[in-house]
Formats: C-alpha cells, sequence, structure tokens
C-alpha cells in the first residue's frame, strides 16, 4: 500500500514549455485534489475532482488544466509554463462522505519554471 | 469566505520548553478542524482533527481545542522535542457542498533546539 505517490518529484522548466505532473493513490479514494504550497501563503487549491471522470476548479486553476480518467490517477497538466508557476505541488486523496475525514498527501513536486 | 489565521513563525523554542501554536478562523457554516504537520522535505500529514465545538483532538503528545465562542482552534504540547521541528498548518473543511476541500492557514515553522 503506498498511498498517494506523485510523479515527478522534481522538474526544471523553460518558459512556455509544457508538462504532466502525475498523481496516483491505491487507497480507492473518491476524492482527488491539486495544491500549490508557496511560502508564506500556505497551500491553495488548483483543482480538484470528485470522481472518475469529473473536475472542478478551485481557488487558482488558471493556467493548469487537469484530467481523471481513472479513479486512482489525477494529472496536472500545464500547457505553457510560466515563471509563477514555480512552485511545489501537493496532490492529496480522501474518500468521500465521513465528516472530519482525512485527506492524504503525496511526497510533492518541485517545480521551477526559468 | 473561509479562511483560517495563524501566527506567524518562525516559533524557536528549547527542548522541553511549552508549545502553543494559536489558530483562529471564520467560517458560514459548523466546520471540522485539523491540524497538519509537514517535515522537512515532506507532504502534510495529519496530526489531528476535531469535528464539533468542545470536542478536542490529540496526538503526539499535541492537543487542540474546537472553541465555537472565540472561533479558535489553538494547538499545544507541553514538552517539545527537537523531532518536532516542522511546519504545522491550520486548516478547516466541510464535508457537504464544497467536496470536501481544505482551506489552509499559511503554516507556522517550529524550530526546537537543544
Amino acid at each position: 500500500n503506498a498511498g498517494v505517490t506523485q510523479t515527478p518529484k522534481f522538474r526544471v522548466l523553460k518558459t512556455g514549455q509544457s508538462m504532466t505532473l502525475l498523481c496516483a493513490q491505491d487507497m480507492n479514494h473518491e476524492y482527488m485534489y491539486w495544491y500549490r504550497q508557496d511560502p508564506g501563503m500556505g497551500l491553495r487549491l488548483i483543482h480538484y475532482s470528485v470522481g472518475e471522470g469529473t473536475t472542478a476548479k478551485g481557488e487558482v486553476p488558471d493556467g493548469y488544466n487537469v484530467s481523471r480518467l481513472k479513479k486512482q490517477n489525477f494529472l496536472l497538466g500545464l500547457e505553457s509554463a510560466a515563471p509563477s508557476q514555480t512552485s511545489v505541488y501537493f496532490c492529496a486523496s480522501r474518500t468521500r462522505g465521513l465528516r472530519g475525514d482525512t485527506q492524504y498527501f503525496g511526497p510533492g513536486t518541485r517545480l521551477t519554471v526559468l | 469566505g473561509d479562511s483560517v489565521t495563524q501566527m506567524e513563525g518562525p516559533v524557536t523554542l528549547s527542548e522541553e520548553a511549552f508549545l502553543t501554536i494559536n489558530c483562529t478562523y471564520t467560517a458560514t457554516g459548523y466546520p471540522s478542524l485539523f491540524w497538519y504537520v509537514q517535515y522537512p522535505g515532506e507532504g502534510l500529514q495529519l496530526l489531528l482533527k476535531a469535528t464539533k465545538a468542545d470536542d478536542k483532538g490529540s496526538n503526539k503528545g499535541f492537543e487542540a481545542t474546537y472553541r465555537k465562542e472565540t472561533t479558535s482552534f489553538h494547538l499545544e504540547k507541553g514538552s517539545v522535542q527537537v523531532s518536532d521541528s516542522a511546519v504545522y498548518f491550520c486548516a478547516l473543511s466541510y464535508t457537504t457542498g464544497t467536496a470536501s476541500k481544505l482551506t489552509f492557514g499559511t503554516g507556522t515553522r517550529l524550530q526546537v533546539t537543544l
């Protein structure tokens, strides 16, 4: 049981390049989330999904796209990277329904855009 | 909208000192409240939680009480250890209507020295 895994762990991009971050969970969770973490700003929600084939915008969705073709995977795409997208990206998942249920986080992807 | 405010860090303490990290929240309903901890180079882990007013969450010697009258969820520990050095995040979420999205504070860095 690996929990939540993220690929890659580190990446350096040039402005305008594209990339996809992969999040995978083996806990059969319905809900999945992508956050970005920036100094002094905590974690901010980019996009989330409440089930296979569904996605929704979070607090800071501009410049990102997501897909949830399989229940266990949640992909975050950057079509044209910008320096403002330099950040640490975290994926999380949780089960549906119960009050107070925990979100489980992956180890993060550190992205630098030059 | 909902928000979480934490005391700014860093907080530097000597080992065995008493710890308090303040957290207050603004919410339109009755959220669940959480403390997450992030150790260096890792993702976030749930430390403790409380789902209703006057509940006390506790784990690893840390505790926090859900105070509806003061809209607070302060984190305390009686005797900190060097291994407690980390960033601590206060957060809230609702179970229904918002896909259980977490709203985070900005985080408080704790450094414990010998």
